[in-house]
């Protein structure tokens, strides 16, 4: 079963910040939060994750609540690239043991 | 960045015969891989994981005798769906994960169409 919740659909204008929320209030303490996201019949692609503090890299930011049960990731300026599915992931098992259980994602369109 | 391949990258089969889809890893060793299924407009399921020298580990309601999984190297697993009909077609996807980052690495994925 998912243990993450998604909006199905967001729309984002072109050089705008896009802020995807997910909720994931069943979440485990040495559960890792994952985004990944999928054009169009490829495969997921890695952005970012993190477990409670906030994470940022050259693609996203990742804001993670203080009680974990939710986070938003943060694309800061969106381009007509950045339309695809966005999935909200949480890793469950320990090192070497673990696999990734996927949410129903966020479709974002990016408006020009 | 890590590279996984995926091959065939589309296959269509008569309903009845048996497909086999590879996964490689190609510039690193996995001793662990996972195959997901994906239907149309909808969310990757994990179906199993592979696991290098052992049996795979099946997710709940995923029939073992019907995805056959074999990996056999540190850089090659194989999906084969055995008398596949039209309710198997669906997009499989591989992944392996990486130790740098500890994230998973996708292949592009085989769209197996049974008709």
């Amino acid at each position: 079963d998912a243990k993450t919740t998604q909006p199905p659909s967001m729309d984002c204008a072109e050089g705008r910040a896009a802020n995807l929320p997910c909720n994931h209030s069943t979440i485990s303490g040495n559960e890792y939060v994952y985004w990944y996201r999928q054009i169009h019949s490829q495969g997921p692609q890695y952005i970012i994750h993190g477990l409670k503090n906030n994470e940022t890299n050259e693609m996203a930011s990742l804001i993670i609540t203080e009680d974990r049960k939710s986070s938003t990731l943060i694309l800061p300026h969106a381009t007509l690239r950045d339309t695809a599915v966005y999935y909200c992931i949480v890793r469950v098992g320990g090192s070497g043991t673990y696999k990734y259980i996927f949410g129903t994602g966020t479709r974002l369109k990016v408006l020009a | 960045g890590a590279v996984v391949s995926q091959h065939p990258s589309w296959v269509i089969c008569k309903s009845g015969t048996s497909v086999k889809i590879e996964c490689r890893s190609l510039d690193f060793q996995a001793t662990t891989m996972f195959w997901y299924r994906q239907f149309p407009k909808q969310s990757l399921m994990l179906m199993a994981t592979s696991n290098e020298g052992s049996k795979a580990t099946y997710e709940q309601g995923v029939e073992k005798d019907k995805f056959l999984i074999n990996h056999a190297s540190l850089t090659l697993s194989t999906l084969t769906v055995t008398s596949a009909h039209p309710e198997d077609s669906s997009f499989y996807i591989c992944s392996a994960p990486g130790w740098a980052r500890d994230e998973q690495f996708f292949g592009p994925g085989t769209r197996l169409t049974v008709l």
